[in-house]
């Protein structure tokens, strides 16, 4: 299958920091990016749509202004966490596919954690 | 309304058996697509199988098949002669509507599997 690489894999930030984490589709161009957050032992969450060129569509209840996401190209998106508190502490993983192609591919995921 | 229901939180299963995980979603599009996803304890998703809404027959990959029962909106998940390897967190996740670059991909709560030796 395609790869997606998510850069970091890991951060640890102090409260009131941003953090910035990197999507890139590595062999395909992808057209539509998803952010998803994960708590510990609970199902991935949908923070966010994007599709390169425009504006992120966000689900309900996600903050855009707080969660910055940019799909400038169309092998990288960036999510970017600002004034980051320890409930943001999370793990944050993006998807990518191309075009209709039916499966999205997953990043290897980034584990937030704000002090 | 939750769209996606997996029902056994954790499930425990002796190495060669077979296993089949439960999946059942809620939807009022004609045309969806259906997905099971692996999560290791490393935390990356690996896709396992697809099934479409048309498709007449059930998806299979290997060891792996999809039970797909459109009347009772089920897509149970197969694992034929599991293995170790095979513990971890399962998720069954719906796309929902045409399939279009900007359909988005929603999860179930998701089944932890335990494979005993």
């Amino acid at each position: 299958g395609a790869v997606v690489s998510q850069h970091p894999s890991w951060v640890i930030c102090k409260s009131g920091t941003s953090v910035k984490i990197e999507c890139r589709s590595l062999d395909f161009q992808a057209t539509t990016m998803f952010w998803y957050r994960q708590f510990p032992k609970q199902s991935l969450m949908l923070m966010a749509t994007s599709n390169e060129g425009s504006k992120a569509t966000y689900e309900q209840g996600v903050e855009k202004d707080k969660f910055l996401i940019n799909h400038a190209s169309l092998t990288l998106s960036t999510l970017t966490v600002t004034s980051a508190h320890p409930e943001d502490s999370s793990f944050y993983i993006c998807s990518a596919k191309s075009g209709l192609n039916t499966e999205a591919f997953f990043g290897q995921g980034t584990r937030l954690t704000v002090v | 309304a939750q769209k996606i229901t997996q029902t056994q939180p954790g499930m425990f299963v002796q190495e060669k058996e077979a296993v089949t995980l439960d999946c059942t979603y809620d939807t009022s599009d004609q045309s969806y697509g259906l997905f099971w996803y692996k999560q290791p304890s490393s935390g990356e998703m690996i896709f396992l199988i697809y099934q479409g809404s048309y498709d007449e027959q059930n998806a299979t990959e290997g060891r792996y098949s999809l039970n797909f029962q459109k009347a009772r909106k089920s897509a149970n998940l197969v694992i034929s002669a599991s293995q170790l390897g095979d513990s971890a967190m399962y998720f069954c996740a719906m796309r929902e509507g045409r399939r279009s670059s900007a359909s988005k991909i929603i999860f179930g709560s998701g089944t932890r599997l335990s494979i005993r030796p």
